[in-house]
């Protein structure tokens, strides 16, 4: 099984600021994934983040507004760029499978854009 | 591309009941994974159930248990014996498991389960 960390937990930024979300897991994987969840909605994937390539984006997301970084099989970094009050959400991220085919989800770091 | 949809946003279930969470998917994928995730208000994402489509027997984890129909393409989740705890949001979620798209999820709307005692 894979333990997933987040930093920050949550955070309050100001709009056109750009904030960097770190996501550590406690072995490697192959994959990690990045999760938008909105007020009240569903989780949305925005990319699928693999080491030594490029992340690959969902429709809807860019690269200049959420650029990804993946150093290594632990390690993933997403930024939220430019900030808008609608980038305000829960940003989760996942990735490793368990013995009961489950995936891990990070604690999740809770975005408020004012 | 795959679909999830969850056509219950609230139910109500009385403590000690039994509550049935629907979920329908659609995907033209052979090989593809059913998950049911809790998310309590604190927001953490709590491994529920699995099922592959491959699987014969309808999946069972505790009080947890999925009716897993192929055909229809559902896979509702059962939780018996309901307690105070249970109240939270349950997401179905849908994970590719062929291809390129391996281990992408994609989710439902969610159903918000409210337990009284």
């Amino acid at each position: 099984s894979a333990v997933i960390s987040q930093k920050p937990s949550r955070d309050i930024c100001q709009r056109g600021t750009s904030l960097t979300i770190q996501c550590q897991v406690d072995s490697q994987v192959t994959m990690m994934f990045w999760y938008r969840q909105q007020p009240g909605q569903s989780l949305t994937l925005i990319a699928t983040a693999n080491q030594g390539s490029e992340a690959t984006y969902e429709s809807g997301f860019v690269i200049d507004k959420f650029p990804i970084s993946r150093p290594n099989l632990t390690f993933s970094t997403l930024t939220v760029s430019n900030m808008s009050p609608e980038d305000s959400s829960i940003y989760l991220c996942s990735g490793g499978q368990g013995p009961y085919n489950e995936q891990f989800f990070g604690p999740g770091t809770r975005l408020t854009v004012l | 591309a795959q679909k999830i949809t969850q056509t219950q946003p609230g139910m109500f279930v009385q403590e000690k009941e039994a509550v049935t969470l629907d979920c329908t998917y659609d995907t033209s994928d052979q090989s593809y994974g059913l998950f049911w995730y809790k998310q309590p208000s604190s927001g953490e994402m709590i491994f529920l159930i699995y099922q592959g489509s491959y699987d014969e027997q309808n999946a069972t984890e505790g009080r947890y248990s999925l009716n897993f129909q192929k055909a229809r393409k559902s896979a509702n989740l059962v939780i018996s014996a309901s307690q105070l705890g249970d109240s939270a949001m349950y997401f179905c979620a849908m994970r590719e498991e062929e291809g390129t798209s391996y281990g992408k999820l994609t989710f439902g709307q969610g159903t918000i389960l409210t337990v009284h005692p």
